[in-house]
């Protein structure tokens, strides 16, 4: 079954500080994974996105890397800002098939002055 | 701002009831992706239209039907309203139906069934 779990589902730091987020996926065929931030009662912009070759993509202080072997990729934030504060999802597209793009449920992030 | 424009903002249905919404992707975008995003969770993928063609389409019934016009701006219809479609309706526009482009998300729309 095509499933994209990501961990954790809610997360508080404080401002400046560093953070992980996972996103494990059972997709198959594999084309491409995308990470996105989500504010509340906007749209997802998107943040990053890697194909099957691709370990890593950054942008600005957002870093994705990707593990294609075991299905796993990672999102860091680094000196985190309050306007971090957001849902971040990560959305894997499949390479064939009716069913595009499979998306995780997020990961709530809380930044705290 | 992505450029692309959802309407309405809100919309109140009752149970029974039809819907359409709309979506006009960004200038130079031919594709448009519908999704619909419960309450604390993920967008789960309805359709994608592609140059007026249906392109994909996730698991949902043929209640929820599209259209995509020659300008590619887009419908989203849902007959027979439940009480579990009250959800935020966000579409995507990309520049083409490749996997691998970048969607760009409108703000939504978000509907309410009583």
């Amino acid at each position: 079954k095509n499933q994209v779990e990501q961990s954790p589902q809610s997360l508080i730091i404080l401002e400046g500080k560093n953070c992980t987020l996972q996103c494990n996926y059972t997709v198959s065929p594999f084309s491409n994974l995308r990470w996105y931030k989500q504010d509340t009662g906007r749209g997802p912009v998107s943040l990053t996105i890697m194909t099957f070759s691709e370990n890593t993509k950054s942008n600005g202080r957002y870093t994705a890397t990707l593990d294609a072997d075991t299905k796993q990729s990672s999102l860091h934030i680094t000196a985190s800002q309050l306007s971090d504060s957001a849902s971040y999802i990560c959305v894997v597209g499949r390479a064939s098939g009716t069913y595009k793009y499979i998306f995780g449920t997020g990961t709530r992030l809380k930044v705290l002055a | 701002e992505t450029g692309v424009t959802q309407s309405p903002t809100h919309l109140i249905k009752t149970r029974g009831q039809q819907v359409t919404l709309r979506c006009s992707s960004q200038s130079g975008h031919n594709t448009v992706s519908w999704y619909q995003q419960a309450l604390g969770q993920g967008p789960q993928f309805i359709f994608q239209y592609y140059r007026e063609e249906e392109n994909g389409r996730g698991n949902f019934p043929p209640r929820f039907s599209g259209l995509q016009f020659p300008n590619y701006s887009s419908e989203l219809n849902v007959n027979a309203l439940e009480l579990d479609d009250s959800a935020l309706y966000l579409c995507a526009s990309s520049s083409s139906g490749l996997y691998q482009e970048t969607q760009y998300f409108g703000p939504g729309t978000r509907l309410l069934v009583l």
